[in-house]
């Protein structure tokens, strides 16, 4: 089974430009996460998709990101414009679906995407 | 809200010595607590997880976490430090929501082994 897989691993832009992250979770997985860690902070959540729904979105640092997952399946993270302070490692994990009221708690991260704005 | 807090940003050990790396939490309702570990240049890989069951946790790697609720820790340890252990380690309570749940980190603790 495929784990979790980001794109692009690294990705350096110029302040004002636009930059697309992919996730591809799982198969099968359902919930789908994304989590940003800043240099010298912790991890932080960003928002969580349930299929192609947003289940919370309470993490984003405010409209300059928008993520999508069409189809239910691979997500995308864009951040226009980009700004300096949104350097860091943008990290993707899924979980399986949920069943009634249980919900299945163990998170698969992939590898991270380290932007850098220049 | 939840919360955890490791202490120490930084650990170093001796290769055979005793790893001991601190999480205390912070939660209102029976936490769930993780222990996920970074190796350079890789993502996130869960060593350990307590679900309410036994208070005594055994992970990958020969790691283990006793959750303690009267001093709100759980700490990871393993009683032999490898060089394969070095990495980033952080500790993590998942805070349930209706159809999911968002992990709360803590800041990480890097651990280094000398030869």
């Amino acid at each position: 089974e495929a784990g979790v897989t980001q794109f692009p691993s690294h990705s350096v832009i110029e302040k004002g430009q636009t930059v697309t992250l992919r996730c591809d979770p799982i198969s099968g997985h359902d919930n789908l996460y994304w989590y940003r860690r800043v240099m010298g902070k912790e991890i932080k959540f960003l928002l969580h998709f349930v299929k192609e729904s947003k289940q919370d979105e309470s993490g984003m640092p405010n409209n300059r990101f928008l993520a999508e997952r069409t189809g239910g399946t691979y997500s995308t993270l864009k951040v226009q414009p980009a700004e300096l302070e949104d350097s860091g490692v943008y990290f993707c994990a899924s979980s399986r679906r949920t069943s009634g009221s249980r919900v299945d708690y163990e998170q698969y991260f992939g590898p991270g995407t380290r932007l850098t704005v220049t | 809200a939840q919360s955890v807090t490791q202490l120490g940003s930084h650990v170093s050990v001796s290769e055979g010595a005793l790893v001991l790396l601190r999480c205390n939490y912070s939660s209102s309702v029976p936490p769930y607590l993780f222990w996920y570990v970074q190796y350079p240049n890789q993502g996130l890989q869960l060593l350990l997880k307590y679900t309410s069951a036994a208070t005594l946790v055994k992970g990958i790697n020969g790691f283990e976490a006793e959750f303690k609720k009267s001093e709100t820790s759980f700490h990871l340890t393993k009683p032999s430090a490898h060089m394969s252990d070095a990495a980033e380690y952080f500790c993590a309570v998942i805070q349930f929501y209706n159809q999911g749940g968002k992990l709360i980190f803590g800041q990480g603790t890097e651990l280094s082994v000398k030869p």
